[in-house]
């Protein structure tokens, strides 16, 4: 089936330490997207790629990386920089275009211990 | 700064009824538009998308576009239990290349009473 695969489901991090958040599509889409999402909030873009060895910040860039070395894997990196991490993360893909939807994987949770 | 609002509820409609929401958007120039529901600590799910004014029907769910006022809505019918979810409008507001890049409103939560 195709799909976009987010893991881990659950992430928990260390005061100072980096962790990396996989997002992987077998839709053969161009565009991947990361969001933020906090309780009772809306989706926040972090980074949008439209394709390989590029990608542009969304609105919340900051503390955050990414990297898009093949068409289907866009993972997100959470640094040590980024001071309230806690969040619901969520990767999307979509087609080429500008009317095209955004489909989305299953999410991860990543909490401070 | 370009916008995407809506009410944020909960919105109560009984079983059986039509529950009603609504999204208003700040950039004229957007060109397509689209609903989310999302349950309770689940990802979002695509149920409609809309691109022209006027009505667009898909099983009970219909999506209306009146881009002259700004403003996209959508009607459930026959309104179920399995309904309740948080629903979340979203518009391509600016272009960005390639990429479809979407404003999400904050969502209206819906509650389907029995």
């Amino acid at each position: 089936d195709g799909g976009i695969t987010q893991s881990p489901k659950y992430l928990f991090r260390k005061e100072g330490q980096n962790v990396t958040l996989s997002c992987e599509q077998n839709l053969n889409h161009d565009a991947m997207y990361w969001y933020r999402q906090d309780p009772g909030q809306g989706l926040r873009l972090i980074y949008y790629s439209q394709i390989v060895n590029d990608f542009q910040k969304g609105d919340i860039a900051e503390g955050y990386s990414v990297s898009r070395e093949k068409k289907e894997s866009f993972p997100l990196t959470v640094t040590s920089a980024q001071k309230n991490p806690t969040a619901f993360y969520l990767c999307a893909s979509s087609r080429e275009g500008d009317y095209q939807p955004q489909h989305f994987g299953d999410g991860t949770r990543l909490s401070i211990l | 700064q370009k916008e995407v609002e809506q009410n944020s509820g909960p919105l109560s409609v009984p079983e059986g009824a039509i529950a009603s929401l609504n999204c208003t958007y700040s950039d004229r120039g957007s060109q397509s538009f689209f609903w989310y529901r999302q349950y309770s600590g689940k990802s979002p799910e695509l149920i409609m998308s809309i691109y022209s004014n006027g009505d667009k029907e898909d099983g009970r769910f219909t999506a209306q576009l009146n881009k002259a006022s700004q403003y996209v809505s959508l009607l459930i019918r026959d309104s179920q239990p399995s309904d309740s979810a948080t629903y979340l409008c979203a518009v391509n507001i600016e272009t960005a290349g390639t990429a479809s890049k979407l404003t999400f409103g904050t969502g209206t939560r819906l509650q389907v009473t029995l």
